[in-house]
């Protein structure tokens, strides 16, 4: 059973452009998370996503940032016209079920940004 | 300010002794996890213990959670060179729950051979 994939694993962008960033879940579970972690720091929640549907989006800046998670497909994380404050790690995790005493999540190994 | 916060947030120890890091939390939790980050790399889910619980042990670590006081511990018994890593302890809000992780900006601990 594979674990949770991201991919690129490293992505680096010029001001202004666009960065998408993937994310297939392990097999079976159909809740994703989205993080950030900036260095030196802990990781802060973005959104959490199952199948179509967005949940909790309450972590996600207001303007540049989206995310999807279509019936088919990995989940993607969207950033429109980066910045350099945008150059972070950018983690998923899955979980099988949301919430509760067994919310459990697992992390994919990141992608790492770099806005030049 | 934070959900989840650690201390000390740099720890330095020789190989074979204990290490023990501590978290705490401000809201009530379905559970706590505590996760390990080598450097540049990803998570690694060490342990879950539910509000329920008051301790857990997997292998060389333990955690104990207090809810009278927000708090929780891990300790890492007989410490090897390979311990070198970020440690994070994790809540998940017991209101509004959406599932989502509050981490704290963890511990970094340094184990010298």
């Amino acid at each position: 059973n594979a674990g949770v994939m991201q991919n690129p694993r490293h992505l680096v962008r010029r001001r202004g452009q666009e960065a998408r960033l993937r994310c297939s879940p392990m097999k079976g579970h159909s809740h994703v998370y989205w993080y950030r972690q900036l260095p030196e720091e802990g990781l802060k929640f973005m959104v959490y996503l199952q199948k179509e549907n967005i949940i909790d989006e309450s972590g996600m800046p207001k303007e540049r940032f989206s995310a999807e998670f279509p019936k088919e497909g990995p989940s993607i994380l969207r950033i429109q016209q980066v910045v350099r404050g945008d150059s972070a790690a950018y983690f998923c995790a899955s979980s099988p079920a949301a919430g509760g005493a067994y919310n459990e999540q697992f992390f994919g190994p990141g992608t790492r940004l770099t806005v030049l | 300010s934070q959900q989840g916060e650690e201390d000390p947030q740099a720890l330095s120890i020789q190989e074979g002794e204990n290490a023990t890091m501590n978290c705490s939390y401000k809201t009530s939790i379905n559970n706590l996890q505590w996760y390990r980050q080598n450097s540049g790399r990803g998570l690694v889910h060490l342990i879950l213990i539910r509000s329920n619980e008051r301790e857990k042990h997997s292998g060389r670590l333990r955690v104990t959670l207090d809810t009278s006081k927000k708090s929780s511990s891990l300790l890492i018994t007989a410490s090897r060179a390979a311990d070198t890593a970020s440690y994070f302890c994790a809540t998940d809000s017991l209101r509004g729950n959406t599932g989502k992780l509050i981490f704290g900006q963890g511990t970094t601990l340094q184990v010298k051979p």
